[in-house]
């Protein structure tokens, strides 16, 4: 049972545009959202956050927001650079879980010049 | 460098034997977690420790892994005979005691069984 879900295995997008990367969750439960990026033959790096008391953070280039009511968050990446290029991971949590993670599958962004 | 180190980056292995793997932690991150990623996948909870005490593990984790994090430091994630099932990328990550900052991810452990 996927309860977390990123139904676009891949997106390509041209530098300077806007990439929008979508991620559904199931579980009613969950009350903290995350977004890891990862290159290849690295471990996933921490991009950015959001708990579910909110519906929008933002950090530089990216923008996390948060529909609670549709089980649904996007993560916005303005502009796109080519460096950016890599895979995107969905992640949440709740409280009382030790703040084990349950990942999406990924979606391979990529960025072209 | 204050990140989070594995060792091996990658392990050939033949089916049957044991292989272990280790983790050293950021040093002041009290949380440890092992995760395993296959091809295709996001990564998958594999077991947690808060210092040095193992508080929960995955029904994923058979008999034949076990994890140990002794004084709270570095972990170390032992497999014995291992099968072709068990050719995945191993992650150890560590965290403080909030999820504002996510988990810092070591570079994994690549195993292959064959």
């Amino acid at each position: 049972d996927q309860q977390v879900k990123q139904n676009s295995p891949s997106l390509s997008v041209q530098e300077g545009r806007i990439s929008i990367l979508n991620c559904d969750y199931t579980n009613s439960m969950f009350d903290y959202f995350l977004w890891y990026k990862k290159y290849p033959a690295e471990g996933p790096t921490f991009l950015i956050s959001i708990s579910s008391i909110k519906d929008k953070n933002e950090d530089g280039r990216f923008t996390v927001f948060l529909n609670k009511s549709a089980k649904h968050l996007s993560l916005h990446i303005v502009p796109s650079q080519p460096g950016d290029s890599a895979v995107y991971f969905c992640a949440a949590s709740h409280q009382g879980s030790n703040y084990k993670l349950t990942f999406g599958k990924g979606t391979l962004l990529t960025v072209n010049p | 460098d204050t990140g989070v180190s594995q060792d091996p980056r990658h392990k050939i292995t033949k089916r049957g034997q044991n292989v272990t793997f280790r983790c050293d932690p950021i040093s002041e991150h009290n949380r440890l977690y092992w995760y395993r990623q296959t091809l295709g996948q996001g990564p998958e909870f594999l077991t947690y420790f808060q210092n040095e005490a193992q508080l929960e593990k995955s029904r994923l984790l058979s008999d034949r892994f076990s994890a140990e994090r002794p004084k709270g430091s570095f972990s170390t994630l032992e497999i014995q005979r291992t099968e072709q099932g068990d050719s995945a990328m191993y992650l150890c990550a560590s965290s403080l005691d909030l999820l504002d900052y996510g988990y810092t991810f070591g570079s994994g452990t690549r195993l292959t069984v064959v």
